[in-house]
């Protein structure tokens, strides 16, 4: 298994400004994912965080608003960048493992922004 | 029509109750994975399964392949199972996760 941490736990933020939310797993991994959960949604996919290559972005979600960064195998960054109240949500970021040839998945305990 | 879909979206038992949520999936999956996540937000993996049933404690999860259908029974029920219980599927044709709605479940004492 993986355990992930998150920094901040959640914050409280201003219109037009970003925030940078920190991702660390304990043990090396390939694949990292960032999600969003607006309230009452359910969970959406933000992009997959690639080690040393940018990061693969799903429809509805760019770079220059959802800045990612992922140095190293353990360790991945999501930037919300010149935030509105559209953005609070949830912010989670996820590990994928593997299991034979099916995937176990672990999520962080998630972010918490609200944009006022 | 959502490729996976839950029921009930919302669910009040009281405790000592024997709790059931259900999830269909319309796609082909290789994993159909049980979540929950507290008020917090943090979200916990309580099992993946690609056939027959798991448990773990007083959690019990089944899967019909060919009906496309899983179960999540809770036993004994109590209130710190109150959570959003989320099924998600990786499918076949690509790794991603595909979500369901997700089920509120409030236990009361």
């Amino acid at each position: 298994s993986a355990v992930i941490s998150q920094k901040p736990s959640r914050d409280i933020c201003q219109r037009g400004t970003s925030l940078t939310i920190q991702c660390q797993v304990d043990s090396q991994v390939t694949m990292m994912f960032w999600y969003r959960q607006q309230p009452g949604q359910s969970l959406t996919l933000i992009a997959t965080a690639n080690q040393g290559s940018e990061a693969t972005y799903e429809s509805g979600f760019v770079i220059d608003k959802f800045p990612i960064s992922r140095p190293n195998l353990t360790f991945s960054t999501l930037t919300v960048s010149n935030m509105s109240p559209e953005d609070s949500s949830i912010y989670l970021c996820s590990v994928r493992g593997t299991s034979g040839r099916t995937y176990e998945q672990y999520f962080g305990p998630g972010t918490r922004l609200t944009v006022t | 029509k959502n490729e996976v879909e839950q029921s009930p979206q919302n669910l009040t038992a009281q405790e000592g109750e024997f709790i059931t949520i259900n999830c269909s999936y319309s796609v082909g999956i290789s994993a159909l994975h049980w979540l929950q996540q507290h008020p917090g937000g943090g979200i916990v993996s309580l099992f993946m399964l690609s056939s027959g049933k798991k448990k773990h404690g007083r959690l019990i999860a089944t899967i019909n392949i060919q009906e496309k259908h899983s179960s999540l029974h809770i036993t004994a029920s109590h209130p710190r199972d109150s959570a959003v219980y989320i099924c998600a599927v990786s499918k076949t044709s690509g790794s991603r996760l595909t979500f369901g709605e997700g089920t509120q479940l409030t236990v009361n004492p």
